[in-house]
């Protein structure tokens, strides 16, 4: 049974970096058929995602953020995670990791579905 | 602003059927993922590559996809499948969200 976790520091200041993990189990994070993403959402809003890792890789982020964003994984930890630099109040929200299925496709492979959650963590910017 | 547009409300009554749409340019050459999300909990996947269910949903979710327009179906609504419903699709690689539904029974 794969099952996700995030942990991370609940509140953060404004210019500063919010720091997230997710640790992983029941799979290993280094999984050919695997990405390992992070999505968020602020209440009352709908969900966005802020992009995903792949071991043998590279990372792709929603084109948003990207000048902000850097997940990485620690494969001898089975975890995965993401940093957001100069965060301000708009950063505040729900943050999740999540689990993405791969398919083949012709040659190659694609993504599928967001198929496992974490059961999420709220991260509010404030002084 | 979301990229896949859904109409924020459908209210539905016990037993009957409610559909969800999910418009976006080209969606039908895509395939879509539906995710269900509860008051305060995570989402959950009950439909992926535009039909499939994954194991533990029940049958009354169905999903179809064609042309700019996507749908999900509940047959037979329950007060338990009240909830927050997300379509999603990828571009380039990139996760797309829709902008989510309500769902309502009564």
């Amino acid at each position: 049974q794969v099952q996700l976790q995030e942990s991370g520091p609940g509140l953060v200041r404004p210019s500063q970096t919010l720091s997230l993990t997710c640790t992983v189990s029941g799979v290993s994070v280094t999984s050919d058929n695997s990405y390992w993403s992070w999505i968020r959402q602020p209440a009352g809003r709908e969900l966005e995602w802020i992009g995903r890792i792949y071991i043998r890789g590279t990372a792709k982020y929603n084109p948003s953020l990207t000048s902000r964003v850097t997940i990485s994984a620690d494969t001898s930890k089975n975890q995965f995670s993401l940093k957001l630099k100069s965060v301000t109040a708009a950063d505040t929200a729900v943050y999740y990791c999540a689990r993405v299925t791969l398919m083949p496709l012709a040659a190659t492979f694609a993504p599928d579905a967001l198929a496992q959650w974490g059961h999420g963590t709220l991260v509010t910017v404030s002084s | 602003s979301s990229d896949l547009i859904q109409p924020p409300s459908v209210s539905v009554s016990p037993g009957q059927t409610a559909s969800i749409t999910c418009f976006g340019d080209n969606l039908g050459e895509k395939y879509v993922s539906w995710y269900q999300q509860r008051p305060g909990q995570s989402p959950v996947l009950v439909i992926s590559q535009d039909i499939k269910r994954p194991s533990g949903i029940p049958e009354r979710f169905s999903g179809s996809n064609s042309g700019n327009t996507a749908t999900l179906t509940i047959s037979g609504a329950q007060p338990m499948d009240e909830a927050d419903y997300y379509c999603q699709a990828w571009d380039s690689d990139t996760a797309l969200f829709g902008s989510g539904t309500k769902v309502t029974v009564l």
